[in-house]
């Protein structure tokens, strides 16, 4: 079965430095989509992307965030300067089309900020 | 802006019970997508069961069935014949063709032996 692919598994940084963690969406879907989970707390959407751009983003994604399809695979999120408060575990989802509307996550990404 | 609720931080059932999970929301919209996701302590999120806001009959997938309401903007899980594996945190989820998913602050579920 397909699955959603997401790497390195954990990531440990130093608080300034940028970080890239990278997802590999189902080779069909159309959609994608970033979410964080602090420690502890709820999932929250940070942004969606559809047709090699932003179709809407949350408050959390500011100037420091950025994502990218390279290669019509991959599948980025990039932090230029991580800032503590960045620590969380990032989820990456994709779905194949609104008719479907279901989204499937990847294993995340546990980012430590120290 | 969407809300979702859910009340029960935390539940515990005897193996082979019966529990329900419940969760309520706040949208002005008619059309949406519910949701219910499992977080195993690996913390991979996988979608338990979803339910189409302009679907009467209520989503079932094997031992999970939900009870949606939609005019009282409700949408709770029942989960039968519990199984330790189905200890996880559950989260509640909604959709309104914006794409986004809005989740509630979950329910650690907690089947004992």
């Amino acid at each position: 079965e397909p699955e959603v692919t997401q790497t390195p598994s954990h990531q440990v940084t130093q608080m300034g430095q940028e970080v890239i963690l990278r997802c590999v969406p189902i080779s069909n879907h159309l959609y994608f989509y970033w979410y964080r989970q602090i420690l502890g707390q709820k999932v929250e959407f940070l942004v969606s992307f559809y047709n090699n751009e932003i179709s809407e983003k949350s408050e959390i994604f500011d100037d420091q965030f950025s994502v990218e399809r390279p290669d019509g695979s991959n599948f980025t999120l990039k932090i230029r300067s991580t800032k503590l408060e960045d620590s969380a575990m990032y989820f990456c989802a994709s779905s194949r089309d609104w008719t479907v509307n279901e989204q499937f996550f990847g294993p995340g990404t546990r980012l430590t900020v120290l | 802006a969407q809300t979702v609720t859910q009340s029960q931080p935390e539940m515990s059932v005897q193996e082979a019970e019966t529990v329900t999970l419940s969760c309520t929301y706040d949208t002005s919209e008619n059309n949406y997508y519910l949701f219910w996701y499992k977080q195993p302590p690996s913390r991979q999120m996988i979608l338990v069961i979803r339910q189409e806001a302009y679907k009467q009959q209520n989503a079932t997938e094997n031992r999970f069935s939900v009870n949606f309401q939609k005019a009282a903007k409700s949408f709770s899980l029942k989960i039968s014949d519990s199984q330790l594996g189905d200890t996880a945190m559950y989260f509640c989820a909604f959709e309104a063709g914006n794409e986004k998913l809005t989740f509630g602050t979950g329910t650690r579920l907690t089947i004992i032996p």
